[in-house]
């Protein structure tokens, strides 16, 4: 079975730092990987997404992940966070031979202004 | 607006009452999902529904009896839950079973609780 590990589990940062979050995952397929973001409130929402082709992949709001098949990553980065970026961050894979989502356990991100 | 609207956003219930989460998609996908958030742990797939076929049972307790009438509507039938089931339940939609990149779309939750 498909796992997904986030190893942060709570981030603390001062706004203008920059941001990793990690995410591994057990999968010896091909594979899609996502994450999401849930704001305070808020439903789940995509923030990026891989498919195929460049590892390193844009999302929204200036984040950005890549891809390292070697060593089954697909790790969260941010130059430089805000104060509005405070959210839970959950990492999932799909297989793109199924429809189950595995998902994280989630990092919480909080950002002190 | 996700285009996923779940009902109620908070339901508190006692181990012997019997109700009902709703989930209505408004995106014209085909695909329907019940997901378990529970504190530290990662979602929990429960249930997945393709053109209103169930397709995937992830193991749940009988306690929880999915519907899905159409393609837009998923409901979550609950009844005799214990108190660990008290949880924030997740419904997404998306477009197609078979279209493998396809992305999840989540409604707001609706927040369990029971006593």
């Amino acid at each position: 079975a498909q796992s997904v590990s986030q190893h942060n589990h709570h981030v603390i940062l001062s706004e203008a730092a920059s941001l990793e979050l990690g995410c591994n995952y057990s999968y010896g397929g091909t594979v899609n990987l996502f994450w999401y973001v849930q704001y305070p409130g808020q439903h789940l929402q995509l923030l990026l997404k891989y498919f195929s082709g460049d590892p390193l992949v844009k999302g929204i709001k200036g984040f950005e992940a890549e891809f390292i098949k070697s060593k089954f990553s697909f790790n969260l980065r941010k130059p430089s966070v805000q104060w509005s970026d405070t959210a839970e961050y959950f990492c999932a894979v799909n297989s793109n031979t199924g429809n189950q989502f595995y998902f994280g356990t989630g990092t919480s991100l909080t950002v002190i202004p | 607006e996700t285009g996923v609207t779940q009902t109620p956003r908070h339901l508190v219930m006692g181990m012997t009452n019997k109700k009902s989460l709703k989930c209505e998609q408004h995106l014209g996908h085909n695909a329907m999902y019940w997901y378990k958030q529970s504190a530290k742990k990662p979602l929990e797939l429960m249930f997945v529904y393709n053109f209103k076929e169930q397709t995937e049972n992830n193991s749940v307790p009988s306690r929880f009896s999915p519907e899905c009438p159409n393609s837009s509507h998923l409901f979550l039938h609950l009844h005799t839950l214990q108190p660990e089931d008290s949880a924030l339940y997740l419904c997404a939609s998306s477009q197609d079973r078979l279209q493998a990149t396809g992305e999840l779309f989540f409604g707001e939750g609706s927040r369990l609780t029971v006593l």
